[in-house]
């Protein structure tokens, strides 16, 4: 079926360390996924995305990492800022109806 | 660029009266979504038009939901009437056509049905 979940609401992370957030789908047919940052008061906002063909893509401090043969994916955040602080949601979306389908969110906190 | 725009940020009203949210998509973005957030979720989609024909509107509740983009560009969701569980932000959204083109969101209005 079409769900995109996250293995945990909540994450902590002291100031400089790198986050890793965490995110697992179920429609092996999902062919591109997104990951969004959402701070208070805002829309998402795109951070960065990844098609199936591949298993890892770097931005600007962020990394995309996708296990296919698990149905896992994941954000990587390096040296987390105070500005990073938000809630993370992942999203597919499949090659046949051009759907995005969001997950439930991460909210990620640092600690100074 | 002008991002996507959204009017009114904030409206409360009462249970079974009934409002209506306006947006206007980034120009020359086909594809225009309605998204309900309801607070600690994340984003359900309401409806997506292409151009100004729906392409899926399978999660509207159409008994009192209703959307329009009649010229293909701007776009309004309307709820009459109102009910409690209504309460949450909705937020519009723009994409260019086709799969892997980056959405781009509005800073959403919040609703709150009192």
């Amino acid at each position: 079926g079409e769900s995109v979940g996250l293995h945990l609401p909540t994450l902590s992370v002291q100031e400089g360390d790198n986050s890793i957030i965490n995110c697992a789908y179920s429609n092996s047919a999902s062919d591109y996924f997104i990951w969004y940052k959402q701070e208070s008061g805002k829309g998402p906002q795109f951070i960065i995305d990844i098609r199936s063909n591949m298993d890892k893509r770097q931005g600007q401090r962020v990394t995309v990492l996708l296990n296919k043969t698990v149905k896992h994916l994941s954000l990587q955040i390096a040296a987390t800022q105070p500005g990073d602080s938000a809630v993370y949601f992942c999203a597919d979306q499949y090659s046949s109806a051009s759907k995005i389908i969001f997950g439930s969110g991460t909210r990620l906190s640092i600690r100074p | 660029e002008a991002g996507v725009a959204q009017s009114p940020r904030y409206k409360i009203i009462e249970k079974r009266q009934s409002v209506a949210f306006w947006c206007n998509p980034i120009s020359g973005h086909a594809t225009l979504y309605w998204y309900q957030q309801i607070l600690g979720q994340g984003p359900k989609l309401l409806i997506q038009f292409q151009n100004n024909g729906v392409v899926d509107d399978s999660q509207l509740p159409k008994d009192r939901f209703s959307a329009e983009r009649l010229k293909g560009v701007d776009s309004t969701l309307k709820i009459q009437p109102a009910k409690l569980e209504d309460s949450a932000v909705y937020l519009c959204a723009s994409s260019l056509t086709g799969l892997g083109n980056t959405i781009y969101f509005g800073e959403g209005s919040w609703l709150t049905v009192v």
